[in-house]
């Protein structure tokens, strides 16, 4: 199967601890995206890595997120003292570079994160 | 805020009834609009991409139209199929030069009934 994978499924932690992410594009695909939906909502967009630069971030990425794509392949991101807000999925794309607006993003499975 | 509405929240059809939703979004900046099917414990899947004004696209028994001057797209499906029940989410590009996210609709989520 060459689609994007993400790791791992579901996570549960206790508020205030710390969660890592991790997204595997498509391989040759050198856009990758991160979003987050919440119950009831479509899905919202954090940020979007161009090979190994982050170069689009959302306001609703607080300083408590952070985003890496270290070698323009995999992604990983980390909340930081999680709370019970954070409770999403969060969903990564990918994305070859072609017609710009006009290309398909790829959807992983997503990670569906629960802050107790 | 951008503001895409997707109309109706969720429906339930008879297998074998023809459906369509709506999806309604700002016609200013517009670039492409995407729709994609997402399925309980599955990835979405890509449906469409649509970018001119009076654009339609088929797949199978699923299509889609396009309205840039108002502001509008309709889904389609002809028949239904148990298998169709998934939610449906609508996402133009509305972002600008360089900007790459999608602005996703809340969806519309189908209940085939067999």
């Amino acid at each position: 199967d060459t689609g994007v994978s993400q790791n791992p499924r579901h996570k549960i932690t206790k508020r205030g601890q710390n969660v890592t992410f991790r997204c595997d594009p498509i391989s040759e695909h050198n856009r990758l995206y991160w979003y987050r939906q919440t119950l009831g909502q479509g899905p919202e967009f954090l940020t979007y890595f161009q090979n190994e630069a982050q170069l689009e971030k959302s306001r609703l990425l607080s300083d408590r997120f952070s985003a890496e794509r270290p070698k323009g392949s995999f992604s990983t991101l980390e909340i930081q003292r999680t709370e019970q807000g954070d409770s999403a999925m969060y969903l990564c794309a990918s994305s070859q570079l072609a017609g710009g607006n006009t290309d398909t993003q790829y959807f992983g499975p997503g990670t569906r994160l629960t802050v107790l | 805020i951008l503001n895409v509405e997707q109309s109706p929240q969720s429906l339930h059809v008879q297998e074998g009834d023809s459906t369509n939703f709506t999806c309604s979004f700002p016609s200013s900046n517009f670039y492409a609009l995407h729709w994609y099917r997402w399925e309980t414990a599955k990835s979405p899947e890509a449906l469409f991409v649509m970018t001119l004004n009076g654009d339609e696209k088929k797949k199978g028994r699923i299509s889609a139209t396009l309205n840039t001057k108002e502001g509008y797209s309709y889904l389609y499906i002809k028949g239904s199929q148990p298998e169709d029940s998934a939610t449906y989410l609508c996402a133009p590009f509305l972002g600008g030069a360089g900007s790459y996210q999608l602005t996703f609709g809340k969806g519309t989520k189908l209940s085939v009934i067999p």
